[in-house]
């Protein structure tokens, strides 16, 4: 049970790359939730996505971010033309339901230069 | 916007010591109130998801108890451990609208446990 996968651990774009997350879920896990936590801040919702669907995006910026859940492979978190203010580490983390608790990954520290 | 404190920021006890910290929360449209230890270096595992006015979860030394009507839960630790440093985050999930599938956190308790 190798629990959520998420890679890379670290990963450094210049200004105006584009940034790609991956999240494996839990096996059994439909439920993938994406958060961001800024330097000194709390972990924050950016978006809530079934199989193929987003549910709840809500918490994402309305540009440069995108979010997937193929039927086959990894979530993908997707931040186009990054900025210094990205910089944040970024967590996945699934749920058997949405009201169990859930399983985080390790993270993603993004650090644009 | 929801806030979720949590007190305090931070907190020192001797190995031994019993201790406990609150998470404030809002007291309407409540759907579930989560609690979960976060290593330095670990990901945040989950601890309990309490959903009852005066729901009581216990896990081995750890312990929560939850206030829907007034806004707040206790998590307790008996008998401090090293093991148990960590920061424990608590975090909101309402019941209504758009909102309704997301967690919102509070910043923490960072708890240091001196052997």
């Amino acid at each position: 049970n190798a629990g959520v996968m998420q890679n890379p651990r670290h990963l450094v774009r210049r200004r105006g790359q584009e940034a790609r997350l991956r999240c494996s879920p839990m096996k059994g896990h439909s439920h993938v939730y994406w958060y961001r936590q800024l330097p000194e801040e709390g972990l924050k919702f950016m978006v809530y996505l079934q199989k193929e669907n987003i549910i709840d995006e809500s918490g994402m910026p309305k540009e440069r971010f995108s979010a997937e859940f193929p039927k086959e492979g990894p979530s993908i978190l997707r931040i186009q033309q990054v900025v210094r203010g990205d910089s944040a580490a970024y967590f996945c983390a699934s749920s058997l339901r949405t009201d169990y608790g859930y399983t985080f990954g390790s993270g993603t520290r993004l650090t644009v230069v | 916007i929801l806030n979720v404190e949590q007190s305090p920021q931070s907190l020192h006890v001797q190995e031994g010591d019993s201790t406990n910290f609150t998470c404030s929360f809002p007291s309407s449209n409540f759907y579930a109130l989560h609690w979960y230890r976060w290593e330095t270096a670990k990901s945040p595992e989950a601890l309990f998801v309490m959903t009852l006015n005066g729901d009581e979860k216990k896990k081995g030394r750890i312990s929560a108890t939850l206030n829907t009507k007034e806004g707040y839960s206790y998590l307790y630790i008996k008998g401090s451990q090293p093991e148990d440093s960590a920061t424990y985050l608590c975090a909101f999930r309402g019941d209504s609208g758009a909102g309704s599938y997301q967690l919102t956190f509070g910043k923490g308790t960072k708890l240091s446990v001196i052997p």
